[in-house]
């Protein structure tokens, strides 16, 4: 089945830890996005990717990082930069940039 | 973007056709209207999206008034399964971001 996957469903960060979310997708598309969720709020976009290796900041890239070195990925990291990590994390991906988006089932993220 | 407005929360019967009103009374001649859904904990769910001329897929029907400044999605026979948060969204054809507002809370009741 073609799809986009994110691991791990849940994830626990301690103090001063980094941590990755991975997003995987066989779509075949060539842009790629990250969302943080809040609570009972819309959708931030953190960053996106428009093809391999090139990747640009969206609203609230600050304590976040990425990489885009394969099509099918577009890992997310958490830093320890990022004071107030807790929220939902949504990957998307499209065929291109101004296409229509379609989302993984996310990854909850949680600090201890 | 232009923005939308949305009704807070809606019930509807199961069986029965849900009938989910949007406003964006700002939109621009090159924005296209979206709809997702997110299911709760889950990831939203991209349901059909619309320029000018009304559309249909297998989930849902989308009607756009002749002005574009508002529009209906149109759920035929909602399942208990429909029950999510339903965005609508203005965006334009370039435009790299969805932003997605508060939404309606559609309860399908048996």
């Amino acid at each position: 089945d073609g799809g986009i996957t994110q691991s791990p469903k849940y994830l626990f960060r301690k103090e001063g830890q980094n941590v990755t979310l991975s997003c995987e997708q066989n779509l075949n598309h060539d842009a790629m996005y990250w969302y943080r969720q809040d609570p009972g709020q819309g959708l931030r976009l953190i960053y996106y990717s428009q093809i391999v290796n090139d990747f640009q900041k969206g609203d609230i890239a600050e304590g976040y990082s990425v990489s885009r070195e394969k099509k099918e990925s577009f890992p997310l990291t958490v830093t320890s930069a990022q004071k107030n990590p807790t929220a939902f994390y949504l990957c998307a991906s499209s065929a291109a940039n101004q296409e229509t988006q379609y989302f993984g089932p996310g990854t909850r993220l949680l600090v201890l | 973007d232009a923005k939308t407005t949305q009704p807070p929360s809606m019930d509807c019967a199961e069986g029965r056709a849900a009938n989910l009103p949007c406003n964006h009374s700002t939109i621009s001649g090159n924005e296209y209207v979206y709809w997702y859904r997110q299911i709760h904990s889950q990831g939203p769910q991209y349901i059909i999206h619309g320029l000018k001329n009304n559309e249909t897929n297998e989930m849902a029907s989308l009607i756009i008034t002749e002005d574009r400044k508002s529009s209906t999605l149109i759920l035929p026979h909602a399942t208990l399964r429909d029950t999510a948060v339903y965005y609508c969204i203005v965006r334009y054809a370039n435009d790299y971001k969805l932003s997605f507002g508060a939404g309606t809370t559609v309860t399908v009741r048996a």
